[in-house]
């Protein structure tokens, strides 16, 4: 299996455009999470679908962010308009079932916003 | 809420060292906790998984300990390698969620 993928793996963009960052979990895998890393406050959980249901968005930031997943292979997080303390490590994970299982990592999205 | 916590945040050590990391829990009642790497610019891969059943896992010249009861887990690291430096995360997994640590850097020096 190809494992989690996402993309674009960089992207810098200008303070008021638009972000759409996309990521394909692992085939079979029933829950999908998108995180938030910085230095300052570490790994963040910012929402996590569970059967292409989201279950807790709790971690959103603002309505800026929001978060899609369509069908079982395919999520989309959005920033609109995106603000320079938005730059971060996104990471998408999957996992097969939410209990007793490994959750596996995307190798990330790194977001500059200037 | 759970809350998980990682000591030391940086540990820098010679090669060839054992050493051991620590991650403190508040809820015991989770499903597993998961010890991850994460190399610099690359996400988390995951090293062990133990169930809340188990006490202990080892892969290779990692042993991770569990002691649910105490909100306690190490990660033991034996005759420790440059190749070893990165950063250890740990995680519980609750059943609804995973709650991560803030990790702990390493520094194997050569």
């Amino acid at each position: 299996d190809a494992g989690v993928i996402q993309s674009p793996r960089h992207e810098v963009t200008e303070m008021g455009q638009e972000v759409t960052l996309r990521c394909k979990p692992i085939s079979g895998h029933n829950s999908l999470f998108w995180y938030r890393q910085t230095m300052m406050r570490g790994l963040e959980l910012l929402i996590y679908f569970n059967n292409n249901v989201p279950i807790d968005d709790s971690g959103m930031p603002e309505d800026r962010f929001s978060a899609k997943m369509p069908n079982a292979s395919f999520s989309t997080l959005k920033i609109q308009p995106s603000e320079p303390r938005d730059s971060a490590v996104y990471f998408c994970a999957s996992t097969p079932q939410l209990s007793g299982n490994t959750i596996y990592f995307g190798e990330g999205s790194w977001l500059t916003v200037v | 809420k759970q809350e998980v916590t990682q000591i030391p945040a940086a540990l820098s050590v010679p090669e060839g060292e054992n050493l051991v990391l620590n991650c403190s829990f508040t809820d015991s009642a989770i499903y597993n906790l998961q010890w991850f790497r994460q190399d610099p610019g690359k996400g988390l891969t995951s090293l062990l998984l133990i169930q809340s059943s188990q006490r202990e896992q080892t892969s290779g010249r990692l042993n991770a300990s569990l002691d649910k009861s105490s909100g306690r887990s190490t990660l033991y690291i034996a005759a420790s390698q440059p190749g070893d430096s990165a950063t250890y995360l740990c995680a519980v997994n609750t059943g609804n969620q995973f709650y991560f640590g803030t990790g702990t850097s390493l520094t194997v020096i050569p």
